[in-house]
């Protein structure tokens, strides 16, 4: 089967570092990756990992260990508007676009 | 370059009724994914078309359907409506299959079933 976690909610300080977890079991990997939605809006995509090891953008960095089945983002800096939703998504077939996205995790950022 | 866009952004139906809901991609992307938002469910794959083809389908009945036609837009089918339809529908375009790093979501069709 496929099955992705991430923690449900987090709670950081504004200009603080945060590190939201994911570990994912599919059959079949071909990516990676991170969405960022806010509430009431559609996901806005953020990373992407198809290698091992880290991605940095910005204030935005994404992890990747395959053999672990686990990554990870990580947002630096943080601001009030990064208060949203954060998706990990793995595309686990060869051919298409299946994606299996994980429950998603809720951060809240504090003043 | 214009966003997706989804038609209608509102849509309140009663059991048992049908429903098509619309989806413009990208100018020339060709991939047109659908998925279903709830929050007891997250987000899950409905189907996805390529070149008016449905090329993968998610676990869901045979109630929902959809189609793609030669402009690459593309239109879902959700038949005998059930109030646990009642959920953000999203469509999302791409430029290829396995080769995009990138899908850009629409802003979603809100449905309420009653």
């Amino acid at each position: 089967g496929q099955n992705i976690d991430q923690p449900t909610e987090m709670t950081a300080t504004e200009g603080a570092i945060v590190q939201i977890n994911c570990t994912y079991q599919t059959s079949g990997f071909n990516g990676l990756f991170w969405y960022q939605q806010h509430a009431g809006e559609a996901p806005t995509f953020l990373s992407y990992n198809v290698l091992d090891g880290l991605e940095e953008k910005g204030r935005f960095s994404s992890f990747l260990s395959r053999s672990k089945g686990y990554s990870y983002l990580l947002l630096k800096e943080l601001q009030m508007k990064d208060s949203a939703s954060y998706l990990c998504a793995v595309r686990g077939d060869n051919y298409g676009q299946n994606f299996v996205f994980g429950p998603g995790t809720r951060l809240s950022v504090l003043p | 370059k214009a966003g997706v866009t989804q038609t209608p952004r509102y849509l309140i139906k009663t059991r048992g009724q049908q429903v098509t809901l619309s989806c413009s991609p990208i100018s020339g992307h060709r991939s047109v994914s659908w998925y279903q938002q709830t929050p007891g469910q997250g987000l899950q794959f409905l189907f996805e078309y390529f070149s008016e083809t449905q090329r993968n389908k998610g676990n869901f009945p045979g109630r929902f359907s959809g189609r793609q036609f030669s402009n690459s837009r593309s239109e879902m089918n959700v038949s005998t409506l059930e109030l646990g339809d009642s959920a953000l529908y999203l469509c999302a375009s791409s430029l290829t299959g396995t080769e995009a790093k990138e899908q850009y979501f629409g802003p979603g069709t809100r449905l309420t079933v009653t």
